[in-house]
């Protein structure tokens, strides 16, 4: 069971917008703690696509959107593309356990 | 550019030892804090260590406490992941991050008779 909570899948048709959810809790999305987003094609590295809640690295589009709300962190993806498909995971801090922690993840498909 | 490139994964058996390399280039080594992040197979991303850019802190998760060691030497800008008391559990590809925004390609750890 994640300290993070994220659905298992969510799934759109390209050119549409999809957004991934990550339930926390006051110890870790709600105390403040720095949300970072990354994107794992299986087999391959997870690669940072938001950290700070909502900040981009360099080379990541704009079509990749992070935000906070209270105890929850979503991710967003407009221009749904087929590279996209993907696995998306959250991650923060966690107070109480004095740990980092990552949710579930969540399987992108691109319909 | 950033690269890390971790080694010393394989196949060890239930109890026995083994350490994780990861070689880092590109940056400034000795700055940045640095993780070990698994992944079981077919399974999600599992936080394991994390040690400061001076090696002064150090913290795990509690599926590793007491059984696994990080360590960093900023002279060989090298991490390690020395894993003793290895359980059929800890069957992952580990992975070395610089403060989590960099990630290496990982390296499969796999523990069986």
């Amino acid at each position: 069971q994640s300290v993070l909570t994220q659905p298992p899948s969510v799934s759109g048709t390209p050119g549409q917008r999809v957004t991934i959810s990550c339930t926390g809790s006051s110890s870790n999305i709600g105390a403040g703690y720095d949300v970072k987003w990354f994107q794992q094609v299986p087999g391959t590295a997870p690669k940072l696509l938001i950290y700070a809640y909502s900040s981009r690295p360099s080379g990541v589009p704009d079509r990749f959107s992070g935000s906070k709300s209270g105890t929850s962190a979503s991710l967003a993806i407009t221009g749904l593309q087929a590279e996209d498909e993907a696995d998306y995971y959250c991650q923060s801090y966690d107070s109480s356990l004095s740990t980092w922690v990552f949710g579930g993840g969540t399987k992108l498909t691109v319909l | 550019q950033v690269q890390l490139v971790e080694s010393g994964g394989g196949v060890v058996q239930p109890g026995r030892s083994l350490r994780l390399s990861c070689a880092a280039s590109g940056f400034s080594f000795s700055s940045d804090g640095m993780h070990w992040v698994r992944q079981a197979p077919g399974k999600g991303l599992e936080w394991v260590a994390v040690i400061s850019y001076d090696g002064g802190n150090k913290y795990y998760a509690d599926s590793v406490k007491g059984r696994f060691t990080i360590s960093r030497d900023n002279s060989k800008n090298t991490l390690y992941l020395q894993m003793n008391s290895l359980r059929a559990e800890d069957t992952a590809v580990y992975f070395c991050a610089k403060e989590l925004f960099d990630w290496g390609q990982g390296t499969l750890v796999t523990v069986s008779s």
